[in-house]
């Protein structure tokens, strides 16, 4: 079946810009996670989702993230004013539900800001 | 200091050696232990589950927890070209409700035929 995908898979944005990366997670899971993966810094967890809603968004960096979750299905990440330590590849996974589940990822999302 | 230490190598070793791959961390309330296996351009997947301590073997792959010493292991035997890929440590506390997933840095190992 189809694994959780995302897009663009690789985005170069100019310093100060909007992105909007898109996540479209396992049909059924009603858990979703944003990771970003740094070069030398392992996964860092962002936010999850269970269903619509958000529980955990205490690792959002700064007010200039933020995330939101339609029809407890695809997820938007959206990144406001762009600085270059935003660069990073963005991950995403679902699971199905229970906080224990197995997390399936994304193939994610490759952001540079120049 | 990171809650979960690891080496990011690259450890490099022929085909057919057996790999010892590692973590260590600093938070005792850690109570289940994942390994996940990620290739070049690709998310990370799922290779070995445990809670608590003891060990657990599927296949080529052993993982191994030792509380006491608040370290883990992965061994895999009779490594192959295709094991070449980073291997990331994750761990998460056993309280209720939802505990985010906390990862190492991830190790590259190299697989030489």
């Amino acid at each position: 079946g189809a694994g959780v995908s995302q897009s663009p898979s690789n985005k170069v944005t100019e310093k100060g810009k909007d992105v909007e990366l898109r996540c479209d997670p396992i049909s059924g899971h009603t858990a979703l996670y944003w990771y970003r993966q740094s070069l030398g810094q392992g996964l860092e967890f962002l936010i999850y989702f269970q269903g619509n809603s958000a529980p955990d968004k205490s690792g959002l960096p700064s007010d200039r993230f933020s995330a939101e979750r339609t029809g407890g299905s695809v997820s938007t990440l959206t990144i406001q004013r762009t600085q270059q330590e935003d660069s990073a590849v963005y991950l995403c996974a679902s699971s199905l539900g229970g906080v224990g589940e197995t997390q399936y990822f994304g193939p994610g999302t490759r952001l540079l800001v120049l | 200091q990171k809650e979960v230490e690891q080496d990011p190598g690259p450890l490099s070793v022929p085909e057919g050696a057996i790999v010892s791959l590692n973590c260590t961390y600093s938070n005792s309330a850690f109570q289940y232990f994942m390994w996940y296996r990620q290739y070049s351009r690709k998310g990370p997947e799922l290779l070995m589950y445990t809670y608590s301590s003891g060990n657990k073997e599927d296949g080529r792959f052993t993982a191994q927890v030792d509380k006491s010493s608040k370290y883990i292991s992965l061994f895999i035997r009779d490594s192959q070209p295709s094991d070449s890929a980073t291997y990331l440590c994750a761990m998460r506390k056993g309280v209720s409700g939802f505990q985010k997933l906390v990862f190492g840095t991830g190790t590259r190992l190299l697989v030489s035929p």
